[in-house]
């Protein structure tokens, strides 16, 4: 059974940059049929997806995103890591981690890590 | 803002049949996934592709699309049904991945 964690700091500063792992554990991260994804909660809001990579490294970012998000997988470890630059208290949120099935007409995560919050504060 | 438009907020009686819709005009071309969210819980796969649910999700779910909208429907809606869903897809350019804004379902 596939299983996914994040892991991290749980308190950032502004301006610092945000790091999370997710490791994966139950299935290979080299799988050639799945991406793998992050995913981000506000307190009391609605789903934002934050970017995908697949097992080779190529990447896919939400726009409005992009320009301070950096995903990287590491198969050795059977791990994926996202990097957020400069964050603000904007970015506070639950993040979560997820394997990303994308095919020619589907889009889909499944399973889902258990969340992390990560707050942004002085 | 989302390319996927979802009401914030629907309600049903116990025992009968809700439809949960999701608008985007990349709906035309991609099928939306749905998943449920219980309160302090990561959100749950309950319905990808064109209508298909992952093990151990009740069969009272479903999904359906027509034109630029998708359908979650419940049959038979049971009190632990009661949750935050959101749709999920491409967005119209078939790049990126874009979520609904959530659907509040409230089981009276």
């Amino acid at each position: 059974q596939l299983q996914l964690q994040e892991s991290g700091p749980g308190l950032v500063k502004p301006s610092e940059t945000l790091s999370l792992t997710c490791t994966v554990s139950g299935g290979s991260i080299s799988s050639s049929s799945y991406y793998w994804g992050w995913i981000r909660q506000p307190p009391g809001k609605g789903l934002e997806w934050i970017g995908s990579i697949y097992y080779s490294g190529s990447t896919y970012y939400n726009p409005s995103l992009k320009s301070r998000v950096t995903i990287s997988v590491d198969t050795s470890k059977n791990q994926f890591s996202l990097k957020l630059s400069s964050v603000t208290a904007a970015d506070t949120a639950v993040y979560y981690c997820a394997r990303n099935i994308v095919a020619t007409q589907y889009n889909w995560f499944d399973p889902w890590g258990q969340g992390t919050l990560v707050t942004v504060s002085s | 803002s989302s390319e996927l438009t979802q009401d914030p907020a629907v309600s049903v009686a116990l025992g009968q049949t809700v439809r949960i819709t999701c608008q985007g005009d990349s709906l035309r071309s991609y099928y939306a996934s749905w998943y449920q969210q219980k309160p302090g819980q990561a959100p749950v796969l309950v319905i990808y592709g064109k209508n298909n649910r992952p093990s151990g999700i009740p069969d009272r779910f479903s999904g359906s699309s027509s034109g630029n909208t998708a359908s979650l429907t419940i049959t038979g809606a049971q009190a632990e049904d009661e949750a935050d869903y959101y749709c999920n897809s491409r967005d119209s350019s078939g790049n990126l991945v874009v979520f609904g804004g959530g659907t509040k379902l409230t089981v009276l």
